[in-house]
C-alpha cells in the first residue's frame, strides 16, 4: 500500500528565508508524486509533480522539489519565502500498480507560516 | 475550461436533515473523486468513479453516505441523515487517465456545517 508522511505539521519561516517542507513516501511500485497547495478557504491547487525523467521538478510560484528514490523523499523547497506563500501544503502519491486505480494518497499536510 | 464545479459552496443544516452535494467534473475526464477534509483526519478519499462506475467506496464512512454518477458530467454525494460529525469540507476532483502522471484537478469544495 502507498502512504505519505509529511514531517512537521507546522513550519514557520521569515520572509526571504529558505522554505523546506519534507515529504517521504512509501510505494511498492514507481511512484508519481505531487505537491498541492491550499490557500485559506480555497480548494487544492497543483504546485508541481514528478512522473518520470528529471528528478528535480520545478513548479509554480518558484517552488521546486527533488525526487530521491534512495531516500524515498520528495521534499519541497523555495529559496526565498514570500508572505503570499503562507498556506497549507500537501504531498501526495499516486501509484497505479496492478490495479490501475489512479487515486491520490495525501499526507497530513504542512501549514507554512511566513513571518515578516 | 471552467474547472471542477461544486455546489453548494457553503451549507449549514440541522442534524437529521438530508444533504446533497453536487459536482461537475472537467469535460472529458473519466475519473471522479470525492474527498473529505477535516482537521482531525486530514484529506480522506471517500469514493471514486471511473467512466461513471463506482470503483472503490471503501472510504465512505457509513451507510448514511451515498454517491452517484448518473452521467459523465454530474455526480452527487448525499448524506442522510446528517450528523454534526459530518461537518467538513467536501472536495470533488477529476482527471483523465490517459497517463498516470495526469494531474487531478480539485473543485473549490463544499463547506458543510451540521448543527
Amino acid at each position: 500500500a502507498q502512504s505519505v508522511t509529511q514531517l512537521g505539521s507546522h513550519v514557520s519561516v521569515s520572509e526571504g528565508a529558505l522554505v523546506l517542507l519534507r515529504c517521504n513516501y512509501s510505494s511498492s511500485v514507481p511512484p508519481y508524486l505531487f505537491w498541492y497547495v491550499q490557500y485559506p478557504n480555497q480548494g487544492l491547487q497543483l504546485l508541481l509533480k514528478y512522473t518520470t525523467g528529471a528528478t528535480l521538478v520545478k513548479g509554480i510560484n518558484g517552488f521546486e522539489a527533488e525526487f530521491k528514490k534512495s531516500e524515498t523523499s520528495f521534499h519541497l523547497t523555495k529559496p526565498s519565502a514570500h508572505m503570499s506563500d503562507a498556506a497549507e501544503y500537501f504531498c501526495a502519491v499516486r501509484s497505479l500498480g496492478s490495479s490501475n486505480t489512479g487515486k491520490l494518497i495525501f499526507g497530513q499536510g504542512t501549514t507554512l507560516q511566513v513571518k515578516p | 475550461d471552467a474547472g471542477v464545479i461544486q455546489s453548494p459552496r457553503h451549507e449549514v443544516t440541522e442534524m437529521g436533515q438530508e444533504v446533497t452535494l453536487r459536482c461537475k467534473p472537467i469535460s472529458g475526464h473519466d475519473y471522479l473523486f470525492w474527498y473529505r477534509q477535516t482537521m482531525m483526519r486530514g484529506l480522506e478519499l471517500l469514493i471514486y468513479f471511473n467512466n461513471n462506475v463506482p470503483i472503490d467506496d471503501s472510504g465512505m464512512p457509513e451507510d448514511r453516505f451515498s454517491a452517484k454518477m448518473p452521467n459523465a458530467s454530474f455526480s452527487t454525494l448525499k448524506i442522510q441523515p446528517s450528523e454534526p460529525r459530518d461537518s467538513a469540507v467536501y472536495f470533488c476532483a477529476s482527471t483523465y487517465t490517459g497517463g498516470p502522471g495526469n494531474t487531478i484537478y480539485f473543485g473549490e469544495g463544499s463547506w458543510l456545517t451540521v448543527v
